[in-house]
């Protein structure tokens, strides 16, 4: 299985709170997706990062900001959660481009009151 | 922007048969398409995957199809077991897109 470890596996918290989900991988793969799950919608792409300090948004990507530091970490935050941010949001990384495999983190069911 | 349909929604057979999953593409410039099983509660887990350059690709028990003139794609899982059951996903991306886009899933059941 790809090293990736994603934290927390399960979050509940309150309307209008920040909420910082974060990503690590130990493979040194250059792309990291982050990705939300919702029934009857698939998986859809919030925000990837090709490179540390490079990011670029995705289909779903209002309401969510991320950051890269460093290559293995990729965070997703949430300025300011709604409940229509409950998802469970899956994180994804990448040796090279979109055409090659993704494989993806165990996952965080975030539930926002 | 990209777009994948994946037909049937749920998908019901009988141990030992085969089951057939379809996918549809929009944009004609997509050559990878991957598809990820995921069981309940776990994460999707890449089964199988073909590029634009190959008619069809097999694994065992599980064959992906691609019509590259009509855009679309498929899973073929024969000799179908109970472990079978789960989610599928198909998805597709450009060759130097860095998006994959998914179909919203097809609910697989194997009874027996």
């Amino acid at each position: 299985d790809a090293g990736i470890t994603q934290s927390p596996r399960h979050k509940v918290t309150e309307t209008g709170t920040p909420v910082t989900l974060r990503c690590h991988q130990t493979e040194n793969h250059r792309y990291m997706y982050w990705y939300r799950q919702d029934p009857g919608h698939g998986l859809r792409l919030i925000h990837y990062s090709y490179g540390v300090k490079d990011t670029d948004k995705g289909e779903v990507s209002d309401g969510y900001s991320v950051s890269r530091s460093k290559t293995e970490d990729f965070l997703l935050t949430l300025e300011s959660a709604t409940s229509s941010q409950t998802s469970v949001y899956f994180c994804a990384i990448s040796g090279g481009q979109g055409d090659q495999p993704q494989h993806f983190g165990d996952g965080t069911r975030l539930s926002i009151l | 922007g990209e777009n994948v349909e994946q037909h049937p929604s749920t998908l019901s057979v009988q141990e030992g048969d085969s089951a057939v999953i379809k996918c549809t593409y929009s944009d004609s410039a997509s050559n990878y398409f991957p598809w990820y099983k995921q069981e309940l509660g776990k994460r999707p887990q890449l089964i199988i995957d073909i590029r634009s350059n190959v008619g069809e690709k097999k694994d065992q028990r599980i064959a992906v199809t691609l019509n590259k003139t009509a855009k679309h794609f498929s899973l073929h899982i024969t000799e179908t077991q109970p472990e079978d059951s789960a989610v599928y996903f198909c998805a597709a991306c450009m060759e130097y897109g860095n998006k994959l886009v998914f179909g919203a899933g097809t609910i697989l059941r194997v009874k027996s």
